[in-house]
């Protein structure tokens, strides 16, 4: 019952932005789309978060359409260490099933040299 | 530093055994999460704990048991009865909203890998 999809892979070369999309056409108004990214066999890593608006911090932006319906995460500058599974996630509020994380499938970013 | 910690890392288990994953968080956090991701899929919810001595079942609790005595531990028993354990356990915790829609971010652990010999 996944209600995000990504592509399954994508590269980018080192020093240049990757922009990772993610389509969630059945989100509800409360429902919030989050990113995580995941090295092999560690804990995924918060990245950023948003419901409507365009949000930024020191690891990346995300641009959120009007409609809700997709998103995109753009990583400015990548390095080598961004290499990762990058998942596009909506979490659904406190009250419905404590605020659980339905995860996609994910992207695999491979940022080359 | 606050963080969760998981163990252990890796666990063996014999088919017929139960076996206990700890998971301890130092965050304050009033909510506690299971999560289970197998070879190149997402993760998946088994159990969820918002508040001290109450836990519901997530979307595949079966096999599955959690007690959450403390505030701080919120341990997971994968039984007999679960017939496919091989996976990779993540516990997370977070804040709880204090609103209907309140939302933050979840901390994950570094993960304990099961395996049935």
């Amino acid at each position: 019952d996944a209600k995000t999809t990504q592509p399954p892979s994508m590269d980018c070369a080192e020093g240049r932005a990757a922009n990772l999309p993610c389509n969630h056409s059945t989100i509800s108004g409360n429902e919030y789309v989050y990113w995580y990214r995941q090295i092999h066999s560690q804990g995924p890593q918060y990245i950023i978060h948003g419901l409507k608006n365009n949000e930024t911090n020191e690891m990346a932006s995300l641009i959120i359409t009007e409609d809700r319906k997709s998103s995109t995460l753009i990583l400015p500058h990548a390095t080598l260490r961004d290499t990762a599974v990058y998942y596009c996630i909506v979490r659904l509020p406190i009250y419905n099933q404590g605020g659980k994380l339905i995860f996609g499938q994910g992207t695999e970013l491979s940022v080359k040299p | 530093d606050g963080g969760i910690t998981q163990s252990p890392k890796y666990l063996f288990r014999k088919e017929g055994q139960n076996v206990t994953l700890s998971c301890e968080q130092n965050l304050n956090h009033d909510a506690m999460y299971w999560y289970r991701q197998d070879p190149g899929q997402g993760l998946r919810l088994i159990y969820y704990s918002q508040i001290v001595n109450d836990f519901q079942k997530g979307d595949i609790a079966e096999g599955y048991s959690v007690s959450r005595e403390k505030k701080e531990s919120f341990p997971l028993t994968v039984t007999s009865a679960q017939k496919n354990p091989t996976a990779f356990y993540l516990c997370a915790s977070s804040i709880r909203g204090l609103g209907s829609a309140s939302n933050y971010g979840y901390t994950f652990g570094s993960g304990t890998r099961l395996t049935v010999v």
